[in-house]
């Protein structure tokens, strides 16, 4: 089946540092990635939405100049978290729709643990 | 607006006892339904869904039907194997607003021997 990796599964950085997080199809060719937010015993929050080659689309309240977000190429999207503070500790998720899939078919990665102290 | 609640865990069962996770939902018209699985170290999985009122998903021996008049999409399973030992999210997607995804919090399912 097709899979989604996310590295690093686990990041400890210091406050005011940038932390980049990559989302991976490892068997497929992605056109749309999508970016969530988890925080515990909360549901996951779509952020924003990644297209190959275009901007992304980011969801009301989420801040693009903090969360940059980069689909370069069909098997590959960035997060980058811009000068991280400890509220922007939390779990990160990417998914994965294989081009020409409908949206309901998005595979996600094993998530991305942050913690900013 | 769009929401998804569902039952709060943790859930712990015997192996083969009956498993039902509750969920109910808030949305302006007619938005399709899934309920999605994450085992141990593992990206979520679609489980199953239901695109309109009534349908029943299912897949490996897990069934919920798409109840519009009790805006429910409860998981049903008849005898739980210690490999369901999981949490599963609810969630819904509104196709009038695209690509937008609600999910619930996720109830953790542990399946002792």
């Amino acid at each position: 089946g097709a899979v989604v990796s996310q590295h690093p599964s686990r990041v400890i950085c210091k406050s005011g540092t940038s932390v980049k997080i990559e989302c991976r199809s490892l068997d497929f060719q992605a056109t749309t990635m999508f970016w969530y937010r988890q925080f515990p015993k909360q549901s996951l929050m779509l952020m924003a939405t990644s297209n190959e080659g275009s901007k992304a689309t980011y969801e009301q309240g989420v801040e693009k100049d903090k969360f940059l977000i980069n689909h370069a190429s069909l098997t590959l999207s960035t997060l980058t978290v811009t000068s991280a503070h400890p509220e922007d500790s939390s779990f990160y998720i990417c998914s994965a729709v294989p081009g020409g899939s409908a949206v309901n078919t998005q595979y996600f990665g094993p998530g991305t643990r942050l913690t900013v102290l | 607006g769009n929401s998804v609640t569902q039952m709060e865990g943790p859930v712990t069962l015997s192996e083969e006892a009956f498993l039902t996770i509750n969920c109910t939902y808030t949305a302006t018209g007619y938005p399709s339904l899934f309920w999605y699985v994450q085992y141990p170290g593992e990206g979520l999985q679609l489980l199953l869904k239901a695109t309109k009122a009534d349908d029943k998903g299912s897949n490996k021996g897990f069934e919920a039907t798409y109840r519009k008049e009790t805006t429910s999409f409860h998981l049903e399973k008849g005898s739980v194997q210690v490999s369901d030992s999981a949490v599963y999210f609810c969630a819904l997607r509104r196709i009038l607003t695209g690509n937008q995804f609600y999910f619930g919090t996720g109830t953790s399912l542990t399946v002792i021997p």
